[in-house]
């Protein structure tokens, strides 16, 4: 078993829709990273949490520290959102990242 | 500020080849942190330099190796190339282990 679970692997909605994007982990950390990666494989850094919730523009990012477990929501989804979305989660224990597979998301117009 | 560059963008190399993967630093950061992604999945953690000492290393072998310099930027090196070595290197820079992590675009490595 992974020490970092995404679901779903993947998404497809049509342009306007809520998107949930769930991340569960089993390690303990410090920090849970919201990343975006496009195509050509650069990644962007969304959130960094290590409690509660962040907002920027559409993007909510939430994380529940006893339950181990995080979201990334995107409001009013648009096409230019298509992308994979990873979380990755800082082990408390090494200070290494430890990533999840990816979301790869896709918004029709 | 600038962001992490990372160079060669592509490259393609023969099985038994060296290479040598570049990654500047974002300016104010001293840590740069190596990640392979195979096709498909998430990246893996290879190791990480903190003020030019290796600092954490992956389940990666000592074949991959790597240099900070003093102006942090920092190099990958892969010897005796195989085949599954094909991927994308992701290079991360941050300000010790706890800042956000700042990505390069990556350097698309193929082994043939």
């Amino acid at each position: 078993k992974n020490e970092v679970e995404q679901s779903p692997q993947n998404l497809t909605a049509q342009e306007g829709e809520f998107i949930t994007i769930n991340c569960s982990y089993s390690v303990g950390i410090s920090a849970l990273h919201w990343l975006q990666q496009h195509p050509g494989g650069g990644i962007v850094s969304l959130f960094m949490l290590s409690s509660g919730k962040k907002k920027h523009g559409r993007l909510i990012a939430t994380i529940n520290i006893q339950e181990k477990h995080s979201s990334l929501h995107i409001t009013a989804s648009h096409p230019r959102d298509s992308a994979v979305y990873i979380c990755a989660v800082r082990s408390y224990n090494t200070d290494k990242l430890i990533f999840g597979t990816g979301t790869r998301l896709q918004v029709f117009p | 500020e600038t962001g992490v560059t990372q160079s060669p963008t592509h490259l393609i190399k023969t099985r038994g080849q060296q290479v040598t993967l570049r990654c500047s630093s974002q300016s104010g950061h001293n840590t740069v942190s190596w990640y392979q992604q195979a096709l498909g999945q998430g990246p893996q953690f290879i190791f990480q330099y903190y003020r030019e000492e290796e600092n954490g290393r992956g389940n990666f072998p000592p074949r991959f190796s790597g240099l900070q310099f003093p102006n942090y930027s920092s190099e990958l090196n892969v010897n005796a190339l195989e085949l599954d070595d094909s991927a994308l290197y992701l290079c991360a820079s941050s300000l010790g282990s706890y800042g956000g992590y700042t990505f390069g675009s990556g350097t698309r490595l193929t082994v043939v």
